[in-house]
């Protein structure tokens, strides 16, 4: 069975500028999770999504959304980009929520 | 809130030594526990997990037991080698922290011929 896939997986931008992430989950995994990861804050979470619906969000701001689509394949966007949100994006993927989430490879995000 | 303490690394070992990373936690809860490895360049891999108090976890050698009385879960290996050398993450998941993974700092494990 095919593992957690995520696109691009390395992305430059300039600030000011908005990006979007797709992450496709394990096959017959309805939960996905956002998570970003940084030198200085570790891993943190973005949001969870399941079966269409943001489930979970984490303490970020509105600059960052995301949705999920009736195959359970999941997009996160970020909107006018600072440079503090350079960072490898992760996504996970779990059965119903509740249960062990698998990772991706993680999309790193570089904004100049 | 719920939280993870990792010891600080790196952690420097030659081939075939001992490996303890230790690893706390504060849950209000009663957690699930996990360690996942991240390799260099790559997302995070499942290494273990265990789900209530006293269950051990155990993959690839290493293991983990859930401690309860001492919130711990360390991770142990009794002979390390030059493939382990990554950043070891402790997590927890609870209803109380809404699911969402908790990590800790993770830790830097190098492993010296």
């Amino acid at each position: 069975k095919a593992g957690v896939t995520q696109t691009p997986r390395y992305l430059i931008k300039t600030r000011g500028q908005q990006v979007t992430l797709s992450c496709s989950p394990i096959s017959g995994h309805r939960s996905v999770s956002w998570y970003q990861q940084t030198p200085g804050q570790g891993l943190q979470f973005l949001f969870e999504y399941f079966s269409e619906t943001q489930r979970n969000k984490g303490n970020f701001p509105g600059r960052f959304s995301g949705r999920q689509f009736s195959n359970s394949r999941s997009e996160m966007n970020v909107s006018t980009l600072e440079l503090g949100d350079s960072a490898l994006y992760l996504c996970a993927s779990s059965l119903q929520g509740e249960e062990t989430q698998y990772f991706g490879p993680g999309t790193r995000l570089l904004v100049l | 809130g719920d939280s993870v303490t990792q010891m600080e690394g790196p952690v420097t070992l030659s081939e075939e030594a001992f490996l303890t990373i230790n690893c706390t936690y504060t849950a209000t809860g009663y957690p699930s526990l996990f360690w996942y490895v991240q390799y260099p360049g790559e997302g995070l891999q499942l290494l273990l997990k265990a789900t209530k108090a006293d269950d051990k976890g155990s993959n690839k050698g290493f293991e983990a037991t859930y401690r309860k009385e001492t919130t711990s879960f360390h991770l142990e290996k009794g002979s390390v080698q030059v493939s382990d050398s990554a950043v070891y993450f402790c997590a927890l998941r609870s209803w109380d922290s809404s699911y969402k993974l908790i990590f800790g700092s993770g830790t830097r494990l190098l492993v010296r011929p």
